[in-house]
């Protein structure tokens, strides 16, 4: 079974750091881009970055360039999100999603497999 | 970066009628890298349309894309109790890859 299970979530203060993990498993990890994309409460989706099948960054949100990092272990199966100088506005539920193709060369297909997100708040 | 902007907010329709979404982008979207998404509440987002037109595994063919360059059109060709939900369009031919806002099609 295709699956991806996120962790790391949790309560921190504004400034601090966070880490979020992403497990996957059922399929080649190495053979497709990922994605993170978050969704605040209430609110719409938003995409927050991406990583193509061999650890290529694809870019950033504009709220969150500068201050988070994406990575890929593709050895280990999992993605991370390094999350440092955290807001309030980055509060949300952030999901880890398969892309349906590597990201070489600029293809994509769109995120096909989603996991069901660890939630971050950021509050004092 | 491209602004996706959807089309009604809101679309409140009886199961098994015709429901017909928008999107439209602030720029050309190279090589219809526009994508559409299915969510229910606290669930996660679910693929449904591919390269603006392609159908994504195991979507029912009452899902239809359509559409090029600026715009595009998610349909539904008659809707099922399952299919009220939020859609979200998203386009994928530059970073950074954006989402609409979102259409919520509810029951009438």
């Amino acid at each position: 079974e295709v699956q991806l299970v996120e962790s790391g979530g949790g309560l921190v203060q504004p400034g601090r750091s966070l880490r979020l993990s992403c497990a996957a498993s059922g399929f080649t990890f190495d053979a497709y881009a990922m994605h993170w994309v978050r969704q605040a409460p209430g609110k719409g989706l938003e995409w927050v970055s991406g990583t193509t099948w061999n650890g290529g960054v694809i870019g950033y949100a504009d709220s969150v360039k500068g201050r988070f990092t994406i990575s890929r272990d593709n050895a280990k199966n999992s993605l991370s999100l390094q999350m440092n100088s955290l807001r309030p506005e980055d509060t949300a539920l952030y999901y880890c999603a398969k892309d349906g193709n590597t990201g070489a060369l600029g293809y994509y297909y769109g995120m096909d497999v989603w996991g069901q997100g660890t939630t971050v708040t950021v509050s004092s | 970066e491209i602004v996706l902007t959807q089309s009604p907010g809101t679309l409140s329709l009886s199961p098994g009628e015709r429901a017909t979404l928008s999107c439209r982008a602030s720029q050309s979207v190279s090589n219809n890298y526009l994508a559409w998404y299915q969510q229910t509440p606290g669930q996660a987002p679910r693929l449904l349309i591919y390269g603006a037109s392609g159908r994504a595994t195991g979507i029912p063919d009452r899902f239809s894309g359509s559409g090029s360059g600026t715009d595009f059109t998610l349909t539904i060709s008659r809707l099922e109790p399952e299919d009220f939900a939020v859609y979200y369009c998203q386009q994928y031919a530059g970073s950074p890859f954006t989402f609409g806002p979102g259409t919520k099609v509810d029951i009438k």
